[in-house]
């Protein structure tokens, strides 16, 4: 079964620098999810899109953007990068409906030096 | 405010004896309550979920869960554990405040599970 799909895997960038992150939800998945995980912390969530829409925000820095195209794929914009920002970057798809699962990709692991 | 606690960071066992990782909830409404597993530098892997109906979920490799609404509790089991078990487990439930309805997750349970 086709899973989530994340890339790039792995990002290494300096301070002040840019960068994307993609994401590739399970096909007719209506929502996809963005979360921010530190080392040794669980998964915090940054932001959500429900059919191109945004539909909830959390603790998403003023600096990250996020948006989903009409593919249905999502792009992470990460601007102004600080070390803080180090960490695994998680998207997830699922049916709206509270019974639905939601469905992890492998995540993208950021280290900014 | 929707919320999960695990009061557990790290639960050991023996190979081959029951594992349970425990998991407590605080909703308004009626729970939406899931379980995960964490590989290391790997995705969330979902295990099982109680939605309604019976207070004993079966899910993926064996586990299973049991929500009992009195003690706000939805623990995780495992009759045998294996050494594969070994890896960060999170309980999460639904938040619907806002549209979307995001997970919220539980600090997370590190089973480590010895020969």
């Amino acid at each position: 079964a086709a899973g989530v799909i994340q890339s790039p895997r792995h990002l290494i960038k300096e301070k002040r620098e840019t960068a994307t992150l993609k994401c590739y939800p399970i096909p007719r998945h209506d929502t996809v999810y963005w979360y921010q995980q530190g080392p040794g912390q669980d998964p915090q969530f940054l932001i959500s899109f429900y059919e191109k829409m945004q539909s909830d925000k959390g603790s998403i820095p003023d600096r990250f953007s996020a948006q989903q195209f009409s593919d249905y794929h999502s792009e992470l914009n990460m601007s102004s990068l600080e070390l803080g920002d180090s960490a695994l970057y998680f998207c997830a798809s699922s049916f709206q409906g509270g019974d639905s699962p939601l469905h992890f990709g492998n995540g993208t692991r950021l280290t900014v030096t | 405010a929707q919320s999960v606690a695990q009061p557990e960071d790290q639960v050991n066992v023996a190979e081959g004896n029951p594992l349970t990782v425990k998991c407590t909830y605080s909703v308004s409404g009626n729970p939406y309550l899931f379980w995960y597993v964490q590989y290391p530098n790997r995705g969330l892997q979902f295990l099982l979920k109680y939605i309604t109906g019976d207070n004993l979920v079966k899910g993926s490799y064996g586990f299973e869960a049991e929500f009992n609404k009195s003690q706000t509790s939805f623990h995780l089991k495992k009759p045998s554990a294996l050494v594969s078990d070994s890896a960060l487990y999170f309980c999460a439930v639904r938040d619907f405040e806002n549209q979307g309805g995001k997970l919220i997750f539980g600090q997370g349970t590190e089973l480590s599970v010895k020969p």
